[in-house]
């Protein structure tokens, strides 16, 4: 299947600062990526929906301010969560869809 | 009422045992089904999509049934690599994905 990269796969930052998350499509080209989160024992939430060239699409109760996409080519988007706070602290995952829906490794962000 | 719900077990069973998960959904414009397998601390990966027809891939059966709007999934001879988390997850055209909050299955030897 398809393959979506994520990097880093894991970070620990302290509160107030800013965490950029990047996931790329490694043989596909993907107008659209979507970025989710998952809590612990929760399941994944929808968090917004990258367009290739044009602003991301929130889910409502998602600040746009405070996660802040880019999608500046058909192979890369970046999620990076400014002023991070410890309830940040989950489990990001981006994917893509090509025949099917792919997800990257996933981001572990551990805000102290 | 959240949109796509499952019963978050966990489901203990022992090796060669036949397990069935059920999950439900509220949106019927729902178009698209499936099934993913989570594993601790990992990204979902693709177990099956559903189709109205049924479809099976090896020891995997998942069934459809949009008149109650639920999706099952079937596991038979079940190994001990099975155990994780199973994940159904719904289409309504927006290409993302709603999904449920996964079933745990632990197989025991």
């Amino acid at each position: 299947g398809a393959v979506v990269s994520q990097h880093p796969s894991w970070v620990i930052c302290k509160s107030g600062t800013s965490v950029k998350i990047e996931c790329r499509s490694l043989d596909f080209q993907a107008t659209t990526m979507f970025w989710y989160r998952q809590f612990p024992k929760q399941s994944l939430m929808l968090m917004a929906t990258s367009n290739e060239g044009s602003k991301a699409t929130y889910e409502q109760g998602v600040e746009k301010d405070k996660f802040l996409i880019n999608h500046a080519s058909l192979t890369l988007s970046t999620l990076t969560v400014t002023s991070a706070h410890p309830e940040d602290s989950s489990f990001y995952i981006c994917s893509a869809r090509e025949t099917g829906q792919y997800f990257g490794p996933g981001t572990r962000l551990t805000v102290t | 009422r959240k949109e796509v719900e499952q019963d978050p077990g966990p489901f203990n069973v022992p090796e060669g045992a036949t397990v069935a998960f059920n999950c439900t959904y509220s949106n019927s414009a729902s178009q698209s089904f499936f099934w993913y397998r989570q594993d601790c601390r990992k990204e979902p990966k693709l177990l099956m999509s559903v189709y109205s027809s049924g479809n099976e891939d090896g020891r995997f059966t998942a069934q459809l049934n949009r008149a109650s709007q639920y999706i099952s999934l079937l596991i038979r001879d079940s190994k001990l690599s099975d155990s994780a988390t199973y994940l159904c997850a719904t289409d309504t055209g927006r290409r993302a994905l709603t999904f449920g909050s996964g079933t745990r299955l632990q197989v025991q030897p």
